[in-house]
């Protein structure tokens, strides 16, 4: 079965630290894919970034970069020189293209606290 | 750039009414979803919705639960009789093809 696991229930960085939200994932599909998500106080999804299971280039948007391993079936998204803005929840999610449905299983969410 | 949009933003309801959360998807959209967030927890999948019927739901989405498609372009899920356990906040989803979505921003049920 699907399964996305975010060890890291929350952190706390200083403002200007670097940091890393895990993400490792169970699937047997050979075509899936993996999402990150920020989810503010507000409430709604932010949506990050998409990567299919064929594209392990890692990626990098800013101050965001994404470290995709598919021989550890990890999706490790890293925040470089963090802002007390960066504070939210991170969420990572799943979704396999051979499921009965196009859903998301998503992880637990680290909990990502930055202080000034 | 196109969004889905979820109303109201925060209903109250007491325990055995039943509620309607509306959504809009965006217009060239084919797949539709409900998602649910307990506060505190994890986004769950709740119900997948194609071609005017249920392609897919979750254990969560009982007989209490329904989803319809009314027009063109309302989509919407209805809860029966709710339940102190009913509170979350609800996600509306869509997407034009079997990829990526787009969230709204998500309707916070509380039932009192």
């Amino acid at each position: 079965a699907q399964k996305v696991t975010q060890a890291q229930t929350e952190i706390s960085v200083v403002e200007k630290e670097d940091v890393t939200l895990d993400c490792v994932y169970e699937t047997r599909d050979t075509t899936y894919y993996l999402f990150w998500y920020k989810q503010p106080p507000s409430g709604e999804l932010v949506f990050l970034i998409r990567r299919n299971s064929f594209d392990e280039q890692n990626e990098i948007s800013g101050r965001y970069s994404w470290n995709f391993q598919k021989s550890t079936s990890s999706f490790n998204f890293t925040i470089t020189a963090s802002q007390v803005v960066d504070s939210a929840v991170y969420f990572c999610a799943l979704s396999e293209l051979t499921s009965g449905t196009y859903k998301y299983i998503f992880g637990t969410g680290t909990r990502l606290k930055v202080l000034a | 750039e196109p969004e889905v949009t979820q109303t109201p933003s925060h209903q109250v309801t007491q325990m055995g009414q039943e509620v309607i959360l509306r959504c809009v998807p965006i217009s060239n959209h084919l797949y539709f979803y409900w998602y649910r967030q307990i506060l505190g927890q994890k986004v769950e999948f709740l119900v997948s919705f194609y071609n005017n019927e249920i392609s897919e739901k979750s254990e969560i989405f009982d007989d209490q639960f329904s989803v319809e498609r009314p027009d063109g372009s309302n989509f919407t899920l209805k809860i029966r009789s709710t339940k102190l356990e009913d509170s979350a906040m609800y996600f509306c989803a869509s997407s034009a093809d079997r990829g990526g979505y787009t969230f709204g921003s998500g309707t916070r049920l509380t039932v009192v």
